[in-house]
């Protein structure tokens, strides 16, 4: 069975601080993808990235990065110098190939920016 | 531009009435979805739809129904069987049929259900 675990519940940051979201994932398959995705205010889940699981290299954009570890089942996300905007909840989630196999999210981190 | 249409936004409802929540989508996707958010549960499966006339069960299904009977449109019912029904809807679509674990989704702002 698949499992992704966001151990951080809420986290509060002042601006222009780094802050970095866990992400620890379970499963069975050889071949998956990672997903991270932010829900604002508004409500709509907006995509950020993904990752596939033969591919461990980080990955950087903008103040954004991306750290997957096979060895250790995780994909963490770092924020760079954080901004009000970058309030909102987000959500890591992971997704076989195999048929039939739907995407399982994490339980979302809150993250909250202060000025 | 293409998106995802939920309405309504914010839905009341007594307890024993059913609720139908709209999804609209203008991206000519094939397959859509439809999740369930609870405070600190991330999101939940209810039902989904590779192509139009078929739907399959997601995790949660009890208590609701779906319909796909045009390829833009997936509204979900929340009928009086949902012993829990207060919760955040979301609707998402993706291009193409096949696994959804590999693809992108494509979400809609949600509509919220309040039991009253």
């Amino acid at each position: 069975a698949q499992k992704v675990t966001q151990a951080q519940t809420e986290i509060s940051v002042v601006e222009k601080e780094d802050v970095t979201l866990d992400c620890v994932y379970e499963t069975r398959d050889t071949t998956y993808y990672l997903f991270w995705y932010k829900q604002p205010p508004s409500g709509e889940l907006v995509f950020l990235i993904r990752r596939n699981s033969f591919d461990e290299q980080n990955e950087i954009s903008g103040r954004y990065s991306w750290n997957f570890q096979k060895s250790t089942s995780s994909f963490n996300f770092t924020i760079t110098a954080s901004q009000v905007v970058d309030s909102a909840v987000y959500f890591c989630a992971q997704g076989g190939v195999n048929a039939g196999n739907m995407l399982t999210f994490g339980g979302g981190t809150r993250l909250m920016v202060k000025p | 531009d293409g998106g995802i249409t939920q309405s309504p936004k914010y839905l009341f409802r007594k307890e024993g009435q059913n609720v139908t929540l709209s999804c609209e989508q203008n991206l000519n996707h094939d397959a859509m979805y439809w999740y369930r958010q609870d405070p600190g549960q991330g999101l939940r499966l209810i039902y989904y739809s590779q192509i139009v006339n078929d739907f399959q069960k997601g995790d949660i299904a009890e208590g609701y129904s779906v319909s796909r009977e045009k390829k833009e449109s997936f509204p979900l019912t929340v009928t009086s069987a949902q012993k829990n029904p207060t919760a955040f809807y979301l609707c998402a679509s993706r291009k193409g049929q096949g696994t959804v674990g590999a693809n992108v989704l494509t979400f809609g702002a949600g509509s919220r259900l309040t039991v009253l």
